[in-house]
């Protein structure tokens, strides 16, 4: 059974688009995380929902905007994608320990 | 300041011998959590063990232990019987204080290579 999974496991798009990465956990946790992981392998906070409330906002441009309709999803919507936003993006979730998901890897042309 | 320091950017090991990898932290918290993730070269982050810092002993998870020395604010993994698949990225993470705000700050990461 996938704890923590994420969709696209690629994506590979061009400059100024808008993707959007999907996140599910059947953890029963009740806090999410993103992550973003750059190309010296630096993983760093972007956000945290806790059962469906945005606890935790890193200085993230507000080109990402995380969306949880539920406390076992939260999803990742990306606008006007930037060459400096190619790096993987992991979801992960909580209630102790964090568990993460296979990670994103998002390249922009 | 970091939070989170793992000195060694990378090592390589001989199969079969004891790695020791650092990891000192920074928090004036008295309630705080550490944590151990292995990334091998597939990407995926592999919880590996958990310490409390109110937890008497140290934690061990099959091959895996975690040297917990509080006054020197120390957590290193300690691999015993190293493995070819050991090698991967590992990462020193902590967690401070109990709340909602459970946000996890993690280290740079050491690269360790098991060598045949």
């Amino acid at each position: 059974d996938t704890a923590v999974s994420q969709t696209p496991k690629y994506l590979v798009t061009q400059m100024g688009n808008d993707k959007s990465i999907k996140c599910e956990q059947n953890l029963g946790h009740d806090t999410m995380y993103w992550y973003k992981q750059d190309s010296k392998k630096f993983l760093k906070i972007m956000f945290s929902y806790n059962n469906k409330e945005l606890i935790i906002n890193e200085t993230v441009p507000n080109r990402f905007s995380p969306k949880s309709p539920d406390k076992a999803h939260l999803n990742l919507h990306i606008n006007s994608l930037e060459l400096g936003d190619s790096a993987v993006y992991f979801c992960a979730s909580s209630q102790t320990t964090q568990y993460f998901g296979p990670g994103t890897r998002l390249l922009v042309l | 300041a970091q939070k989170i320091t793992q000195t060694q950017p990378g090592m390589f090991v001989q199969e079969k011998e004891a790695v020791t990898l650092d990891c000192t932290y920074d928090t004036s918290d008295p309630s705080y959590g550490l944590f151990w993730y292995k990334q091998p070269s597939s990407g995926e982050m592999i919880f590996l063990i958990y310490q409390g810092s109110y937890d008497q002993q140290n934690a061990t998870e099959g091959r895996y232990s975690l040297n917990f020395q509080k006054a020197r604010k120390s957590a290193n993994l300690v691999i015993s019987a190293s493995q070819l698949g050991d090698s991967a990225m590992y990462f020193c993470a902590m967690r401070e204080g109990g709340n909602r705000d459970d946000k996890i700050i993690f280290g740079k990461g050491t690269r360790l290579h098991i060598l045949p």
